[in-house]
Order: structure tokens, then sequence, then C-alpha cells
């Protein structure tokens, strides 16, 4: 079946620093991919996607890129704010109907 | 356009009781799916539902039971609950199969 590798957490920054969370994933065929940010309390936002490979997903200066030669869909922003602490997740689909398979997560802490 | 609601937002029981879990989808969406998360097991599918068909399960015990209605509303039901039931319940939304997932607040179930 479908599979996810996602890097460990905790990742710990100083605001403005690079921030990348590998993401791996094994699929069938070339489905869409996501990832989802979850803050304190909260349920799942979805913050970005991808449709087909190649594509670049972005949204509030984050970027990830569907690569289907290495099935990867790493999450990259420039320069992370106190703001973006919290707990990321990849999802492709698990196969099937609407079901996404999770990560562990990534917990994201952005010191000023 | 509203977001996908979830109620209660929170709920104790006991033991053995039993407990319903409610979610409205955003206007327009057919596909409501279920997740668990844990700190434990992290995040784990439970079952989708379309067109008020269940089309996708996940490997959970016969306990755990879910409905969609014809507006597309969706409720869960955990039967004899178990400690290990404590958890917190999301409910997700999508317009067709294999596009983007918009989940609700959750339920944040505790089980006494």
């Amino acid at each position: 079946g479908n599979s996810v590798t996602q890097m460990e957490g905790p990742v710990t920054l100083s605001e403005e620093a690079f921030l990348t969370i590998n993401c791996t994933y094994t699929a069938t065929g070339y489905p869409s991919l996501f990832w989802y940010v979850q803050y304190p309390g909260e349920g799942l936002q979805l913050l970005l996607k991808a449709t087909k490979a190649d594509d670049k997903g972005s949204n509030k200066g984050f970027e990830a890129t569907y690569r289907k030669e290495t099935t990867s869909f790493h999450l990259e922003k420039g320069s992370v704010q106190v703001s973006d602490s919290a707990v990321y997740f990849c999802a492709p689909p698990a196969g099937g109907y609407n079901k996404l398979i999770f990560g562990a997560g990534t917990r994201l802490a952005v010191h000023p | 356009k509203a977001g996908v609601t979830q109620t209660p937002r929170y709920l104790i029981k006991t033991r053995g009781q039993q407990v319903t879990l409610s979610c409205s989808p955003i206007s327009g969406h057919r596909s409501v799916s279920w997740y668990q998360q844990t700190p434990g097991q992290g995040l784990q599918f439970l079952f989708e539902y379309f067109s008020e068909t269940q089309r996708n399960k996940g490997n959970f015990p016969g306990r755990f039971s879910g409905r969609q209605f014809s507006n597309s509303r969706s409720e869960m039901n955990v039967s004899t609950l178990e400690l290990g039931d404590s958890a917190l319940y999301l409910c997700a939304s999508s317009l067709v199969t294999g596009t983007e997932q918009y989940f609700g607040p959750g339920t944040r179930l505790t089980v006494t």
C-alpha cells in the first residue's frame, strides 16, 4: 500500500531562518499531494497542494515541489516567523476513496 | 462559505458508554471522511462516506461506525467506550474523490 516518511521533529529555528521539512512517499500512479498544518488546539488546515508531477504548490511563503523521480514533496520556506510554529503533516493519498495517510508530523518551533 | 463544523467540541464519557459525534461538511461537498488523532498512533483514517454510502474503511473495530445523511451531514458512533478511545476526532469534507480535504476543528473525546 501507499506510505509516507516524514522528517522527525522537533525542528527549532530562529526567526527568519530557512526551513526544510523532508517528505517521501510511495504511491500508485501520480496522485495529488498535500501538506497540512495544525496549530495548537486546532484541527488541520490545508497548507498547499500539488496535483501532478513537477507541480509546485505554494501558500503563505511555503513551497513544495512534486518530484516524481525521487517520490518526494519537501516543504520549504525561506524565512520563518514565530507564527509558523505548528505541526506540519505531509499527506499523500493511501489508495481508495479520499483516504489520506499521514506521517508522524513535524513539530516546528520558531523563536525570536 | 462556512467551513466544516463539528459538534460537540469537547466530550467527557465513562467507559462502557456510547457516543455520537456530528459533522457538517462545507456546502456542496458530498464526501466526508473521519480521522482519529492520538499522541501514540498519530492520525488514522476511520472511514469515508459519499452520497450516504461508506466507500472506504480503516482498520478499527466494529465499535466504530458512521453514517451520512442525504444533506451530506455525517455522524460517527463509538459504542462501549474504552479508555484508549480518548482522542481528537477530526472530520474532513471534499468536493470529489482525490481533491483536497478540508478539516473541521475536531471533537476532543475523553473517556474516564
